[in-house]
């Protein structure tokens, strides 16, 4: 089954403790990203990927990180989170430059 | 860079009636415009798509129109159901094959 795989799905952590929410997906795809959703502020880019070792900031880059070792997997990392940093994050991925881009579930981040 | 705007956040109708909901943009280059649906808890999936070179297209009771002078793109629904109520968001792929999102339309059919 084609699909886009986070983990974890929820998370509660204090500020300051690192951790990282990871995605795969099973679907070959070049292009990855990560989106935060906040209430009336719809989805937005934090980082994109179009391939192996390829990543470039989004629209709210600030107090993340990520990398592209693998074409399968794009993990985020939250170095030193901070309360305003909780949010719903989603993964998602699409073959090459168009077509549709296909979301992991989600995972919702609490930050202390 | 590019700038969607989604009206109205808030959208209640009475099932069996239609619902429009409307998205501007504001980059002249972008050519890819889709709708995803967002059910409560689960994650946005794509409803409907339209490129550059096509005004309308049509699947079911669900329509996109597009008008690409203006600036402007409109998801319509008809025939509303209550399983149609859900969070949608409209998009635009401008240069650089960026996808930027609107900030949402909550829609809720009412029985």
């Amino acid at each position: 089954e084609a699909q886009v795989t986070q983990n974890p799905r929820y998370l509660i952590t204090v500020t300051g403790k690192k951790l990282t929410v990871t995605c795969s997906q099973n679907m070959n795809h070049e292009y990855m990203s990560w989106y935060r959703q906040d209430p009336g502020l719809g989805l937005r880019q934090i980082y994109y990927s179009m391939n192996v070792e390829v990543t470039d900031k989004g629209d709210v880059p600030e107090g993340y990180k990520v990398s592209r070792k693998e074409k399968r997997n794009f993990p985020l990392i939250l170095e030193s989170p901070s309360p305003n940093q909780t949010s719903l994050y989603f993964c998602a991925s699409r073959a090459g430059g168009t077509g549709e881009l296909f979301f992991g579930e989600g995972s919702r981040l609490t930050v202390l | 860079g590019e700038n969607v705007e989604q009206h109205p956040s808030t959208l209640s109708v009475q099932e069996g009636d239609s619902a429009v909901i409307k998205c501007t943009y504001s980059d002249s280059a972008s050519n890819y415009f889709p709708w995803y649906k967002q059910e409560l808890g689960k994650r946005p999936q794509l409803i409907i798509d339209i490129r550059s070179n096509v005004g309308e297209k049509k699947d079911q009771r669900i329509a996109v129109t597009l008008n690409k002078t203006a600036k402007h793109f409109s998801l319509h629904i008809t025939e509303t159901q209550p399983e149609d109520s859900a969070v949608y968001f409209c998009a635009a792929r401008g240069g650089g094959n960026k996808l930027t999102f609107g900030t949402g339309t909550q829609l809720k059919v009412e029985l």
